[in-house]
C-alpha cells in the first residue's frame, strides 16, 4: 500500500541551486497538490493539479514550478533555491478535487537551503 | 476571505483526561467543507473527518467526537479518555465550493498526552 510517495525525504541545498521534488500516487487519483509546512504556519498550498494536463497556483507559488507528468506523477521544482524555501514539503492527492474528497498525503520532504 | 483559527497552540493533558481542540473558521460561501487532520510525531498527515456545511449533526467515532456549530462558526474536536498515542499536532482545515484543492489549514494544535 504505497499511497503517495515522495522523494527525496531529506535534502540540503545551497542558495541558488536547483532541485526537483518527485511525487507519485498509485491510487488512480485525479487531483494532486503540493503544500509546504513551516513552524507555526500550518500548511500552505503551493500548486495543485486538478486533473492530468492542468496546473494552478495556490497561495504561495513564487519561486516554484510544477509539472504534472502523467496521472500518477506531480513534480515540484525549485529553480534557484533561497533560504526562505527551507521547509517541509508535502505532496497530496485526492480522488476528485476538494472539497468533496479528502487528501491523502505523502510522508513529507524536509528541505534545508543554506 | 476564508480563514481557520486554532487558538490553542499547545495542550498538555494526562492520560484518560478528555480534551477539546477548538477550531473557528471564516468563510463567505454558503457551501463549504471542514476537515480535521492528525500529524503524529512521524510526520505524515492523516485524514480524520470531513463535514459539509449542510450537515450540522455531531459525529462520534470511538473516542473521537466532533461538534459543528454554524451559529458560532466552530468545528471543535473532542478526544475522550485520551491516550499517549493521541499525542500529535491536529489541524483543522476549510475548503469552499469550487476551490479545487485550496484547503486552508489552521496553524495546528500540538497535543501532548502524558502517561
Amino acid at each position: 500500500n504505497a499511497g503517495v510517495t515522495q522523494t527525496p525525504k531529506f535534502q540540503v541545498l545551497k542558495t541558488g541551486q536547483s532541485m526537483t521534488l518527485q511525487c507519485a500516487q498509485d491510487m488512480n487519483h485525479n487531483s494532486m497538490y503540493w503544500y509546504r509546512q513551516d513552524p507555526g504556519m500550518g500548511l500552505r498550498l503551493i500548486y495543485y493539479s486538478a486533473s492530468e494536463g492542468t496546473t494552478d497556483k495556490g497561495e504561495v507559488p513564487n519561486g516554484y514550478n510544477v509539472s504534472r507528468l502523467n496521472k500518477r506523477e506531480f513534480s515540484l521544482r525549485l529553480e534557484s533555491a533561497a533560504p526562505s524555501q527551507t521547509s517541509v514539503y508535502f505532496c497530496a492527492s485526492s480522488r476528485q478535487g476538494t472539497p468533496t474528497g479528502e487528501l491523502f498525503f505523502g510522508e513529507g520532504s524536509r528541505l534545508t537551503v543554506l | 476571505a476564508q480563514k481557520v483559527t486554532q487558538a490553542q497552540t499547545e495542550i498538555s493533558v494526562v492520560e484518560k483526561e478528555d480534551v477539546t481542540l477548538d477550531c473557528v473558521y471564516e468563510t463567505r460561501d454558503t457551501t463549504y467543507y471542514l476537515f480535521w487532520y492528525k500529524q503524529p510525531p512521524s510526520g505524515e498527515l492523516v485524514f480524520l473527518i470531513r463535514r459539509n456545511s449542510f450537515d450540522e449533526q455531531n459525529e462520534i467515532s470511538g473516542r473521537y467526537s466532533w461538534n459543528f456549530q454554524k451559529s458560532t462558526s466552530s468545528f471543535n474536536f473532542t478526544i475522550t479518555a485520551s491516550q499517549v498515542v493521541d499525542s500529535a499536532v491536529y489541524f483543522c482545515a476549510l475548503s469552499e465550493r469550487g476551490s479545487q484543492g485550496n484547503l486552508i489549514f489552521g496553524k495546528g494544535t500540538k497535543l501532548s498526552v502524558k502517561p
